[in-house]
């Protein structure tokens, strides 16, 4: 079983939109949740983080962790034309000692939000 | 700032050929990392350095393939010699260690380097 697991799509959606997009993970260690977004032929940039379990909202984005179930979520509302792009997972476990910050990265979902 | 710069953009070279791809992190970030995309496999890290010291190397696929970081502004990662299979886009990464606890360091990511190898 692979660390991370995310579908890798494609999902299509119309304009507006809610997405769910989510992730699942087998390493209890893991404390440190992020999403990052990849437009093609561009490198991963972080959209959004979180800490722990629990929600955080940035706008239109919504990510949300489930440490029980070992599941994350992020979630698009009024999604755009211009959210079209490969969403990627992350996670890492906390520093310890000389510091770990080793991310673990789904593969990613293509998503296309069409005008 | 410029952000990281990663060259070349685009590598094609033949079987057994050495490659050189090259990284400027962003000024001020004290981590560096190397990671491969491919489709199948995903984004994978290779390997990070802190402060120029490499730090967890256990990515690198085989012996083929070094990295170095020779000062804080510059870091190299080299296949010889290359295969088909090195065929990816590689990316450097760089962060600034995050000092708030709760926090996390963001990691950003050159344009990549898109290796072909024939």
């Amino acid at each position: 079983q692979k660390e991370v697991e995310q579908d890798p799509g494609p999902l299509s959606v119309p304009e507006g939109a809610i997405v769910s997009l989510n992730c699942t993970y087998s390493n209890s260690a893991f404390q440190y949740f992020m999403w990052y977004r990849q437009y093609s032929r561009k490198g991963p940039e972080l959209l959004m983080y979180t800490y722990s379990s629990g929600n955080k909202e940035d706008g239109r984005f919504t990510a949300q962790v489930d440490k029980s179930s070992k599941y994350i979520s992020l979630f698009i509302r009024d999604s755009q034309p211009s959210d079209s792009a490969t969403y990627l997972c992350a996670m890492r476990t906390p520093n310890s000692g000389g510091s770990n910050y080793k991310l673990t990265f789904g593969k990613g979902t293509l998503l296309t939000v069409n005008p | 700032d410029a952000g990281v710069i990663q060259s070349p953009r685009h590598e094609v070279t033949e079987m057994g050929q050495e490659v050189t791809l090259r990284c400027k992190p962003i000024s001020g970030h004290d981590y560096l990392f190397w990671y491969r995309q491919t489709m199948m496999r995903g984004l994978e890290l290779l390997i990070y350095f802190n402060n120029n010291v490499p730090i967890d190397d256990s990515g690198m696929p085989e012996d083929r393939f070094s990295a170095k970081m020779p000062n804080a502004s510059f870091s190299t990662l080299k296949i010889q010699p290359s295969e088909p299979r090195d065929s990816a886009v590689y990316f450097c990464a760089s962060s600034l260690r995050a000092r708030k606890a709760g926090s996390t360091d963001t990691q950003y990511f050159g344009p990549g380097t898109r290796l072909t190898v024939l």
